[in-house]
Protein backbone atom coordinates (compact mmCIF):
# COMPACT_ATOMS: atom_id res chain seq x y z
CA UNK A 1 0.00 0.00 0.00
CA UNK A 2 1.74 3.01 -1.16
CA UNK A 3 2.11 5.93 1.41
CA UNK A 4 2.77 9.57 1.82
CA UNK A 5 3.44 10.10 5.43
CA UNK A 6 3.57 13.14 7.67
CA UNK A 7 5.07 12.61 10.99
CA UNK A 8 2.57 14.55 13.41
CA UNK A 9 -1.12 14.79 13.06
CA UNK A 10 -1.32 17.35 15.23
CA UNK A 11 1.08 19.93 16.48
CA UNK A 12 0.62 22.98 18.99
CA UNK A 13 3.95 25.59 18.64
CA UNK A 14 4.22 28.79 20.65
CA UNK A 15 4.90 31.92 18.66
CA UNK A 16 8.61 32.13 17.66
CA UNK A 17 9.13 29.10 17.38
CA UNK A 18 11.43 26.99 14.89
CA UNK A 19 8.74 24.69 13.30
CA UNK A 20 9.57 21.55 11.30
CA UNK A 21 6.73 19.47 9.22
CA UNK A 22 8.34 15.91 8.19
CA UNK A 23 6.95 14.15 5.05
CA UNK A 24 8.09 10.56 3.22
CA UNK A 25 6.66 9.20 0.66
CA UNK A 26 7.94 5.54 -0.41
CA UNK A 27 6.91 5.07 -4.24
CA UNK A 28 9.54 6.41 -5.56
CA UNK A 29 7.88 10.06 -7.32
CA UNK A 30 9.79 12.84 -8.26
CA UNK A 31 7.89 15.21 -7.03
CA UNK A 32 6.48 16.68 -3.55
CA UNK A 33 4.56 19.54 -2.71
CA UNK A 34 3.46 21.30 0.73
CA UNK A 35 -0.07 23.25 0.78
CA UNK A 36 -2.14 24.59 3.26
CA UNK A 37 -6.03 24.18 3.95
CA UNK A 38 -7.56 27.00 5.08
CA UNK A 39 -11.59 26.98 5.70
CA UNK A 40 -13.02 29.56 2.44
CA UNK A 41 -9.78 29.42 0.87
CA UNK A 42 -9.30 25.54 -0.41
CA UNK A 43 -5.66 24.68 -0.75
CA UNK A 44 -3.08 26.64 -1.33
CA UNK A 45 0.80 25.57 -2.54
CA UNK A 46 3.34 26.25 -0.31
CA UNK A 47 6.40 25.22 -1.80
CA UNK A 48 7.25 22.27 -4.33
CA UNK A 49 10.21 19.98 -5.31
CA UNK A 50 10.80 18.58 -8.51
CA UNK A 51 14.05 16.65 -7.63
CA UNK A 52 16.31 16.04 -4.95
CA UNK A 53 18.21 19.47 -3.60
CA UNK A 54 15.14 21.41 -5.60
CA UNK A 55 13.15 23.51 -4.40
CA UNK A 56 10.49 25.83 -6.36
CA UNK A 57 7.82 28.73 -4.24
CA UNK A 58 4.54 28.28 -4.66
CA UNK A 59 1.81 30.63 -4.10
CA UNK A 60 2.19 30.93 -0.51
CA UNK A 61 6.01 31.17 0.19
CA UNK A 62 5.92 33.54 2.77
CA UNK A 63 7.13 32.58 6.47
CA UNK A 64 8.31 28.94 5.30
CA UNK A 65 11.29 27.35 3.97
CA UNK A 66 11.80 24.00 2.66
CA UNK A 67 14.39 21.27 2.59
CA UNK A 68 14.65 18.38 0.03
CA UNK A 69 18.18 16.52 1.36
CA UNK A 70 16.48 12.84 0.08
CA UNK A 71 14.02 11.97 -3.04
CA UNK A 72 11.79 10.49 0.03
CA UNK A 73 11.52 13.21 2.34
CA UNK A 74 10.49 16.66 1.71
CA UNK A 75 10.39 19.06 5.06
CA UNK A 76 8.33 22.30 5.61
CA UNK A 77 10.24 24.32 7.82
CA UNK A 78 8.23 27.71 9.67
CA UNK A 79 11.13 29.52 10.53
CA UNK A 80 9.86 32.16 13.57
CA UNK A 81 6.10 30.60 14.20
CA UNK A 82 3.15 32.89 14.07
CA UNK A 83 -0.31 32.82 14.97
CA UNK A 84 -1.85 33.19 10.97
CA UNK A 85 0.44 29.85 10.48
CA UNK A 86 -2.64 28.00 12.16
CA UNK A 87 -3.47 25.84 9.73
CA UNK A 88 -3.98 22.05 8.18
CA UNK A 89 -0.76 21.42 6.59
CA UNK A 90 -0.80 18.66 3.59
CA UNK A 91 1.92 16.62 1.57
CA UNK A 92 1.28 15.25 -1.52
CA UNK A 93 3.80 13.55 -4.17
CA UNK A 94 3.36 12.63 -7.52
CA UNK A 95 5.48 10.70 -10.37
CA UNK A 96 7.11 13.13 -12.94
CA UNK A 97 5.34 13.30 -16.38
CA UNK A 98 2.44 11.85 -15.47
CA UNK A 99 -1.13 12.52 -15.04
CA UNK A 100 -2.09 10.59 -12.26
CA UNK A 101 -2.33 13.51 -9.56
CA UNK A 102 -1.34 13.51 -6.34
CA UNK A 103 -1.26 11.16 -3.80
CA UNK A 104 -1.62 12.86 0.17
CA UNK A 105 -0.58 12.56 3.34
CA UNK A 106 -3.33 12.77 6.20
CA UNK A 107 -2.27 16.17 7.15
CA UNK A 108 -0.65 17.48 10.02
CA UNK A 109 -3.05 20.12 12.16
CA UNK A 110 -0.88 23.26 13.58
CA UNK A 111 -1.78 25.19 15.98
CA UNK A 112 0.07 28.27 17.03
CA UNK A 113 -0.53 29.86 20.32
CA UNK B 1 -6.72 35.41 -9.84
CA UNK B 2 -8.14 32.37 -9.85
CA UNK B 3 -7.56 29.70 -12.51
CA UNK B 4 -9.96 27.28 -11.28
CA UNK B 5 -12.97 27.92 -9.41
CA UNK B 6 -16.11 26.59 -7.60
CA UNK B 7 -18.84 28.50 -6.79
CA UNK B 8 -20.45 26.71 -4.70
CA UNK B 9 -19.22 26.55 -1.36
CA UNK B 10 -21.54 24.35 -0.37
CA UNK B 11 -24.39 21.96 -1.14
CA UNK B 12 -27.04 19.48 0.35
CA UNK B 13 -29.00 16.56 -1.12
CA UNK B 14 -30.89 13.79 -0.18
CA UNK B 15 -30.26 10.46 -0.24
CA UNK B 16 -30.52 8.95 -3.41
CA UNK B 17 -31.04 11.86 -5.56
CA UNK B 18 -27.94 13.12 -7.95
CA UNK B 19 -25.11 15.55 -6.54
CA UNK B 20 -24.06 17.90 -9.27
CA UNK B 21 -20.63 19.70 -8.59
CA UNK B 22 -19.19 22.33 -10.65
CA UNK B 23 -15.82 23.54 -11.79
CA UNK B 24 -15.07 26.63 -14.14
CA UNK B 25 -11.17 27.29 -14.99
CA UNK B 26 -9.98 30.08 -16.96
CA UNK B 27 -6.41 28.82 -18.21
CA UNK B 28 -6.75 26.89 -21.63
CA UNK B 29 -3.73 25.39 -21.32
CA UNK B 30 -5.19 22.79 -19.12
CA UNK B 31 -5.30 19.57 -20.06
CA UNK B 32 -6.77 17.22 -17.04
CA UNK B 33 -8.92 17.75 -14.99
CA UNK B 34 -9.18 15.60 -11.59
CA UNK B 35 -11.75 15.75 -8.46
CA UNK B 36 -10.55 15.04 -5.11
CA UNK B 37 -12.37 13.74 -2.08
CA UNK B 38 -11.47 15.24 1.31
CA UNK B 39 -13.14 13.94 4.88
CA UNK B 40 -12.54 16.31 7.71
CA UNK B 41 -8.82 15.49 9.46
CA UNK B 42 -7.58 13.32 6.10
CA UNK B 43 -5.83 14.26 3.46
CA UNK B 44 -7.64 14.80 0.08
CA UNK B 45 -8.08 11.00 -2.07
CA UNK B 46 -8.31 11.15 -5.59
CA UNK B 47 -11.67 10.51 -7.18
CA UNK B 48 -12.01 10.59 -10.37
CA UNK B 49 -10.36 12.08 -13.93
CA UNK B 50 -10.70 13.58 -17.11
CA UNK B 51 -8.16 14.06 -20.04
CA UNK B 52 -9.27 17.23 -22.16
CA UNK B 53 -9.47 15.13 -25.11
CA UNK B 54 -12.68 13.53 -23.87
CA UNK B 55 -16.10 14.85 -22.93
CA UNK B 56 -17.20 12.23 -20.20
CA UNK B 57 -15.65 9.63 -17.96
CA UNK B 58 -17.95 7.74 -15.91
CA UNK B 59 -16.51 5.73 -12.66
CA UNK B 60 -19.69 3.48 -11.13
CA UNK B 61 -21.92 6.25 -9.15
CA UNK B 62 -19.00 9.09 -10.34
CA UNK B 63 -19.59 11.00 -13.31
CA UNK B 64 -17.24 13.94 -14.69
CA UNK B 65 -18.46 15.97 -17.61
CA UNK B 66 -16.02 18.25 -19.24
CA UNK B 67 -16.82 20.93 -21.46
CA UNK B 68 -13.93 22.90 -23.23
CA UNK B 69 -15.74 25.31 -24.73
CA UNK B 70 -17.19 26.71 -22.25
CA UNK B 71 -14.00 26.12 -19.78
CA UNK B 72 -16.28 23.83 -17.59
CA UNK B 73 -16.45 20.62 -15.86
CA UNK B 74 -19.12 19.23 -13.70
CA UNK B 75 -18.63 15.82 -11.11
CA UNK B 76 -22.36 14.18 -11.15
CA UNK B 77 -22.68 11.51 -7.96
CA UNK B 78 -25.91 9.04 -8.38
CA UNK B 79 -27.35 7.93 -6.27
CA UNK B 80 -25.81 10.00 -3.48
CA UNK B 81 -25.21 8.81 -0.36
CA UNK B 82 -24.59 9.93 3.39
CA UNK B 83 -21.03 8.83 3.37
CA UNK B 84 -20.43 10.90 0.30
CA UNK B 85 -20.66 14.04 2.98
CA UNK B 86 -17.20 15.43 2.04
CA UNK B 87 -15.58 18.48 1.04
CA UNK B 88 -14.91 18.32 -3.33
CA UNK B 89 -11.90 19.48 -4.97
CA UNK B 90 -11.76 20.26 -8.18
CA UNK B 91 -8.62 20.44 -10.12
CA UNK B 92 -6.58 21.04 -13.13
CA UNK B 93 -3.13 20.04 -14.29
CA UNK B 94 -0.93 21.70 -17.06
CA UNK B 95 2.40 20.25 -17.43
CA UNK B 96 5.23 22.79 -17.46
CA UNK B 97 9.15 22.43 -16.94
CA UNK B 98 10.74 19.17 -17.21
CA UNK B 99 7.76 17.47 -18.25
CA UNK B 100 6.31 17.53 -14.03
CA UNK B 101 2.62 18.66 -13.82
CA UNK B 102 1.55 20.77 -11.25
CA UNK B 103 -2.14 20.86 -9.96
CA UNK B 104 -4.48 24.13 -9.25
CA UNK B 105 -7.12 23.68 -7.29
CA UNK B 106 -10.30 25.32 -6.61
CA UNK B 107 -11.79 26.43 -3.18
CA UNK B 108 -13.81 23.42 -2.60
CA UNK B 109 -17.82 22.34 -2.65
CA UNK B 110 -18.43 20.85 0.97
CA UNK B 111 -21.49 18.59 0.10
CA UNK B 112 -23.86 17.15 2.61
CA UNK B 113 -25.83 14.34 1.79
CA UNK B 114 -28.86 14.25 4.30
CA UNK B 115 -30.51 10.68 5.09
Amino acid sequence: DVKVTQSSRYLVKRTGEKVFLECVQDMDHENMFWYRQDPGLGLRLIYFSYDVKMKEKGDIPEGYSVSREKKERFSLILESASTNQTSMYLCASSLAGSNYGYTFGSGTRLTVV
Amino acid sequence: DQQVKQNSPSLSVQEGRISILNCDYTNSMFDYFLWYKKYPAEGPTFLISISSIKDKNEDGRFTVFLNKSAKHLSLHIVPSQPGDSAVYFCAASALIQGGSEKLVFGKGTKLTVNP
